[in-house]
């Protein structure tokens, strides 16, 4: 089956620890994305990366760190510095490396403890 | 003024409804428009494309508006089902920037 798998489904962050969510993609989308969504609110952009080893800050990339070492991952980390994790993280990605069609994985829930 | 704007609702209707949502963006340079549909706790998934000329797909009809910078989507017989959220995408390719709108909640009442 082609498309997009998060995982975990949820996690659970204690105080000061960082945890990695893990985004991959078997369609051969060149581009790639995350994005946060808080209870009642849209989608708010955190990183993306259109090609291999190069990604760009979205909107609230404070206290999160990517990588983009294989074209099927994209890894996001949220770190301690991030004061408010809980939220519903999505990742989508897209054919072109131009702005395209963006399809999502299923998301994951982190919450802290 | 944000990029992309989106009445947030609810919309309540009764089953068999037809309802109509737009959506505004502020960017006269923005080319394409996507609507994608948020069900509760779930990922959006893409419902359709706005073409220049409208789009229809079943009870399902996509409209852009070029002079007055907004896209519709109008649902007919609405069905219990189609209670989510609907979610605008425009895109300015030139300027490698997209938007999502922050949506709007739609519920369909027996």
């Amino acid at each position: 089956d082609g498309g997009i798998t998060q995982s975990p489904k949820y996690l659970f962050r204690k105080e000061g620890q960082n945890v990695t969510l893990s985004c991959e993609q078997n369609l051969n989308h060149d581009a790639m994305y995350w994005y946060r969504q808080d209870p009642g609110q849209g989608l708010r952009l955190i990183y993306y990366s259109q090609i291999v080893n190069d990604f760009q800050k979205g909107d609230i990339a404070e206290g999160y760190s990517v990588s983009r070492e294989k074209k099927e991952s994209f890894p996001l980390t949220v770190t301690s510095a991030q004061k408010n994790p809980t939220a519903f993280y999505l990742c989508a990605s897209s054919m072109t490396r131009g702005m395209d069609i963006q399809y999502f994985g299923a998301g994951t829930r982190l919450s802290v403890l | 003024r944000k990029e992309v704007e989106q009445d947030p609702g609810p919309f309540n209707v009764p089953e068999g409804a037809t309802v109509a949502f737009n959506c505004t963006y502020s960017n006269s340079a923005s080319q394409s428009f996507f609507w994608y549909r948020q069900d509760c706790r779930k990922e959006p998934k893409l419902l359709m494309s706005v073409y220049s000329s409208g789009n229809e797909d079943g009870r399902f009809t996509a409209q852009l508006n070029r002079a007055s910078q907004y896209i519709s989507l109008l649902i007919r017989d609405s069905k219990l089902s189609d209670s989510a959220t609907y979610l605008c995408v425009v895109i300015l390719y030139n300027f490698n920037k997209f938007y999502f709108g922050s949506g709007t909640k739609l519920n369909v009442k027996p």
